[in-house]
Order: C-alpha cells, then structure tokens, then sequence
C-alpha cells in the first residue's frame, strides 16, 4: 500500500539557518505530493503541493520537488525563522488504483531558536 | 478565515467509557474525515464520511467506533469501549471535493484513556 516516510526528529536551527526535511515514498499510482504544517495549539494547513514529477511547490519561502526518479520530495527553506517552528508532515494522494484519501507520515518538529 | 472547531481539546477518560468527540466542519463543505495520531507515530486515517454515510474506513475503524452528522453541523466520532490504545490526537477535517489538497483540519483533540 502507500505509505510516507520522513525523518526522525525534531531537527533544531538557528535562526537563518538552512532547513531539509526529508520525505520519500511508495505508492501504487502516480500520486500528488503535499506538505502540510501544524503551528502549535492550530490544525494541519497545506502549506504546498505538487501534482507531477519534476513540479515544484513552493510557498512563504518552502519549496519541495516531486522527484519521481527518487520518490522523493524533500522540504526546503534557504532561511528559516523562529515564526517556523512547528510540525511539518508530508503526505500523498493516490486515486488510480486506490484512493484519494492522503497518507500521511508521522511528522517532523523543526524547532527554531533566535 | 472559516475553520474546523473541535472539542473538547483535551480528553481523559477511563479504559471501557464511551467517548464523543465533536467537529464542526465548514458550512459549504461536504466531505468529512477523521485521522488520528499516536504519541510519535504516523497521522493514520480512520474514516471518510459523504452524503451522510461512510465512503471509506481503514482497518483502525472496527466495530468500536461510528461517526454521525446528527443535525447537519456538528460530525462526531464515537469510541463505544475505550481501551489504552485508543490515546491519540484525534483529528477532524473537512473538504469541498475529495483529495489532499482541500482539505481544512480542525486543531485535534488529545484523548487519554486511563
């Protein structure tokens, strides 16, 4: 079945500091990729998504590549901020063959000191 | 910005009692979900609920758990006999259409069974 695997965490940076939060996958489709962020005391928001290899989401700064070769779609931010902090999750959505119901993978706390 | 209200935020309660917890998704959305997350483990799916009835339903949702729409706002997932393994966050979402990318989530509520 689909399944999502991020890294262990929380990873920990200084303020500026560069942010990769690793995320790959199996699926049985092609599936659409997203990244969701939960702020503390807040809900899942989207925070990007891509639909097809080789696209690139990207927003307040994040970006994260579907890279089909590698099933892969790694979160990134050139400079992260203290307003960061908070718990990234990575998902996928899957019709053909299964479902649109996305996966998820357990998160990772990226914690951000000034 | 519309949102997903749930409560309580926290719940204790002890192994065999029934538990209701409460959602209310947005107003013009018309498919609902509950996920749940185990302390450090993945956000796993429960159940997705259209046109008042269940659409689909993981392994998790046996015959211990049932999800109402009682009077066309609020969405409710009950656990008839709590046991240990059912502490979780437990979170509610809403969508427009099916699919990852819609999807707005409630801030979850924490049920700790004693």
């Amino acid at each position: 079945g689909d399944s999502v695997t991020q890294m262990e965490g929380p990873v920990t940076l200084s303020e500026e500091a560069f942010l990769t939060i690793n995320c790959t996958y199996t699926a049985t489709g092609y599936p659409s990729l997203f990244w969701y962020v939960q702020y503390p005391g807040e809900g899942l928001q989207l925070l990007l998504k891509a639909t097809k290899a080789d696209d690139k989401g990207s927003n307040k700064g994040f970006e994260a590549t579907y890279r089909k070769e590698t099933t892969s779609f790694h979160l990134e931010k050139g400079s992260v901020q203290v307003s960061d902090s908070a718990v990234y999750f990575c998902a996928l959505s899957d019709r053909p063959g299964g479902s649109y119901i996305p996966t998820f993978g357990r998160g990772t706390s990226l914690i951000v000191h000034p | 910005e519309p949102e997903v209200t749930q409560t309580p935020s926290h719940q204790v309660t002890q192994m065999g009692q029934e538990v209701i917890l409460r959602c209310v998704p947005i107003s013009n959305h018309l498919y609902f979900y509950w996920y749940r997350q185990i302390l450090g483990q993945k956000v796993e799916f429960l159940v997705s609920f259209y046109n008042n009835e269940i659409s689909e339903k993981s392994e998790i949702f046996d015959d211990q758990f049932s999800v109402e729409r009682p009077d066309g706002s609020n969405f409710t997932l009950k656990i008839r006999s709590t046991k240990l393994e059912d502490s979780a966050m437990y979170f509610c979402a809403s969508s427009e259409s099916p699919g990852g990318s819609g999807y707005t989530f409630g801030s979850g509520t924490r049920l700790t069974v004693v």
